[in-house]
């Protein structure tokens, strides 16, 4: 039973470029959401997708969005990249609800992206 | 801002129970009280949640104060491999509006020597 996988798993882009990461939840999961993760840093929450809908969303720009596809994959893009934006990408994925009990979310090991 | 305050680092002796501690006294009465680790260079890895009884898995054990306002992650026999940044997490279930999201602190590094 495959986990949370990501790609690319690296990734190097320049100032105002534009970069699309990519999720497959764990088989079964509805309900996907993104990180990011500065070095040395705990992970920050970016936004949420259940239904192919961002449900929540953390403080970043608008530069950042996002998709769920009808297989509950998702996407993460982001626009006219910053040197700020170098950071850990991490992909978490979870059942939305079952059986009363609240459930976790499972982390992917990421996207490094590197912004020169 | 996390709910959380844990200790930034602790150590312990391989072999031994591994008591990492944390308090949210703020915490509300549907919040859920979520414990996940990070190896370096890996994604988090989820350990265990609970609600308001202790609760144990095949990783560890999570007590709860009863009135919530702390609890401590029990790793009973700690390796070299439980060496790693442990976040205490406390957040709202899925099905509320703003819940399910994650907001992460610090954590403690914990450090498991030979």
């Amino acid at each position: 039973d495959a986990g949370v996988t990501q790609s690319p798993t690296h990734l190097i882009k320049t100032r105002g470029q534009q970069v699309t990461l990519r999720c497959s939840p764990k088989s079964g999961h509805d309900t996907v959401s993104w990180y990011q993760q500065a070095l040395g840093q705990g992970p920050q929450f970016i936004f949420q997708y259940y239904e192919e809908e961002e449900r929540q969303r953390g403080n970043f720009p608008d530069r950042f969005s996002g998709h769920q596809f009808p297989n509950y994959s998702s996407e993460l893009n982001v626009n006219a990249l910053l040197l700020g934006d170098s950071a850990l990408y991490l992909c978490a994925s979870s059942l939305h609800y079952f059986r009363g009990k609240d459930q976790p979310q499972h982390f992917g090991d990421g996207t490094r992206l590197s912004i020169l | 801002d996390a709910k959380t305050t844990q200790p930034p680092s602790m150590d312990c002796a391989e072999g031994r129970a591994a008591n990492l501690p944390c308090n949210h006294s703020t915490i509300s009465g549907n919040e859920y009280v979520y414990w996940y680790r990070q190896i370096h260079s890996q994604g988090p890895q989820y350990i265990i949640h609970g609600l308001k009884n202790n609760e144990t898995n095949e990783m560890a054990s999570l007590i709860i104060t009863e009135d919530r306002k702390s609890s401590t992650l029990i790793l009973p026999h700690a390796t070299l491999r439980d060496t790693a940044v442990y976040y205490c997490i406390v957040r709202l279930p899925m099905i509320y509006n703003q819940g399910g999201k994650l907001i992460f602190g610090q954590g403690t590094e914990l450090s498991v020597k030979p």
